[in-house]
């Protein structure tokens, strides 16, 4: 099976431009979670999408927002960037099968590296 | 809030050798999932091992293994006869039972010596 793709891999932008960044899981897997990585915060939880519909949200502005497509492909959309928005950001995908103890695992992708100008 | 926190921000260990991540983390809840993640220079996550918090035994994945102590909130990586390889970021990870959100540690850089 194909693993978790993301792009583009690299994006340079400049201060209140908008982005979107767009991330495919692997096959058959229906969440998908978005992560940024700084070097300050380490890995902070975006948000999570599964069956089209945002499930979980973490701590970010709302110029952060995704959206999830019916084949499980998700987009990640950054509007008015900062220059506190460069970070590496990461998808990753999970079967998401039903039952409280699911042993879920989320399998990341390679990231894309975001930097703003 | 869940918090996981990994206290050592590098390790090194000689090639062959043993090396031990530790990992703790906070939760009032009584079921629970644990893992860690390795991150190479290449910056891909890769899973390494997971823990179901229900079950007492620990995980192992050949050369690596887990000590879950739950009543202490503590989860270690053992890495047994460390390859050059096996130099990345480790990241420790909690899971809750429902829902798919992970609380990551701030990482562990490790550093294998030939």
């Amino acid at each position: 099976k194909a693993g978790v793709t993301q792009t583009p891999r690299y994006l340079i932008k400049t201060r209140g431009q908008q982005v979107t960044l767009s991330c495919s899981p692997i096959s058959g897997h229906r969440s998908v979670s978005w992560y940024q990585q700084t070097p300050g915060q380490g890995l902070q939880f975006l948000f999570e999408y599964f069956s089209e519909t945002q499930r979980n949200k973490g701590n970010f502005p709302g110029r952060f927002s995704g959206r999830q497509f019916s084949n499980s492909r998700s987009e990640m959309n950054v509007s008015t960037l900062e220059l506190g928005d460069s970070a590496l950001y990461l998808c990753a995908s999970s079967l998401a099968s039903s039952g409280l103890l699911s042993t879920d695992t989320q399998y990341f992708g390679p990231g894309t590296r975001l930097t703003v100008l | 809030a869940q918090t996981v926190t990994q206290s050592q921000p590098e390790m090194s260990v000689q090639e062959a050798e043993t090396v031990t991540l530790s990992c703790t983390y906070d939760t009032s809840e009584s079921d629970y999932y644990l893992f860690w993640y390795k991150q190479p220079p290449s910056r891909q996550m890769i899973l390494v091992i997971r823990q179901e918090a229900y079950k007492q035994q620990n995980a192992t994945e050949n050369r690596f293994s887990v000590n879950f102590q739950k009543a202490a909130k503590s989860f270690s990586l053992k890495i047994s006869d460390s390859q050059l390889g096996d130099a990345a970021m480790y990241f420790c990870a909690y899971r809750r039972p429902s829902g798919n959100q992970f609380y990551f540690g701030t990482g562990t850089s490790l550093t294998v010596i030939p």
